[in-house]
């Protein structure tokens, strides 16, 4: 099976652009999740979808934040007027709806960002 | 709410050392599941083990054992002779609120430092 995929891997911007991110989710998963990551901390929930359903967001994700899945396959996640706050690596996951591993997240390699 | 507490922030071994990591949770849920997780230097996470909060019995996977403890509220990590290749970040994560599937939340990590 192919992983999880995530493009760009690194991504420099300066202060108040937009970035966008892709995932595109191991196939047949019907669930993805995205996660940020600050340097020495854990990943951080953001958001996550069932099929075409975001089910979930967290309180990290502002204003400025906004995800996508409109077909159920891949999923976006674009920042708007970027800060200096928002430099992390940004974590895609991806679980089945069914079978036995309906509970284990797995994660593509990550997005790096970095805001000047 | 739900907490994951990695109260072990670095640990350097020497190899063929055996080395336990700590992990310890807070949930108010009867239901829950425990992982770990490895993230190496190329910064991907790696889906290591699950556990479900019904599901008490230890487990071995090779070098690696993992001792579940309702009780304690403990879910330790066990590396048996490390090896060099050990070395990485490795995250203890809860998913509680009765489903499979949803957020995780992430303890701080640990960083294994594993020298020849």
């Amino acid at each position: 099976d192919t992983g999880v995929s995530q493009d760009p891997r690194h991504k420099i911007t300066k202060r108040g652009q937009n970035v966008t991110f892709r995932c595109d989710p191991i196939s047949e998963h019907n669930r993805l999740y995205w996660y940020r990551q600050t340097l020495g901390q854990g990943p951080e929930f953001l958001t996550y979808f069932q099929n075409e359903a975001q089910l979930e967001k967290s309180r990290l994700l502002s204003d400025r934040f906004s995800a996508e899945r409109p077909k159920g396959s891949f999923s976006t996640l674009e920042i708007q007027r970027t800060e200096q706050g928002d430099s992390a690596m940004y974590l895609c996951a991806s679980s089945p709806e069914e079978g036995l591993h309906t509970d284990t997240q797995y994660f593509g390699p990550g997005t790096r960002l970095t805001v000047l | 709410a739900q907490k994951v507490t990695q109260a072990q922030t670095e640990i350097s071994v020497v190899e063929k050392e055996d080395v336990t990591l700590d992990c310890v949770y807070e949930t108010r849920d009867t239901t829950y599941y425990l992982f770990w997780y490895k993230q190496p230097p190329s910064g991907e996470l790696v889906f290591l083990i699950r556990r479900n909060s019904f599901d008490e019995q230890n487990e071995i996977s090779g070098r690696y054992s993992w001792n579940f403890q309702k009780s304690t509220s403990s879910f330790n990590f066990t590396i048996t002779a490390s090896q060099v290749v050990d070395s990485a970040v490795y995250f203890c994560a809860l998913n509680a609120g009765g489903t499979s599937y949803g957020k995780l939340t992430f303890g701080q990590g640990t960083i294994l430092t594993v020298h020849p």
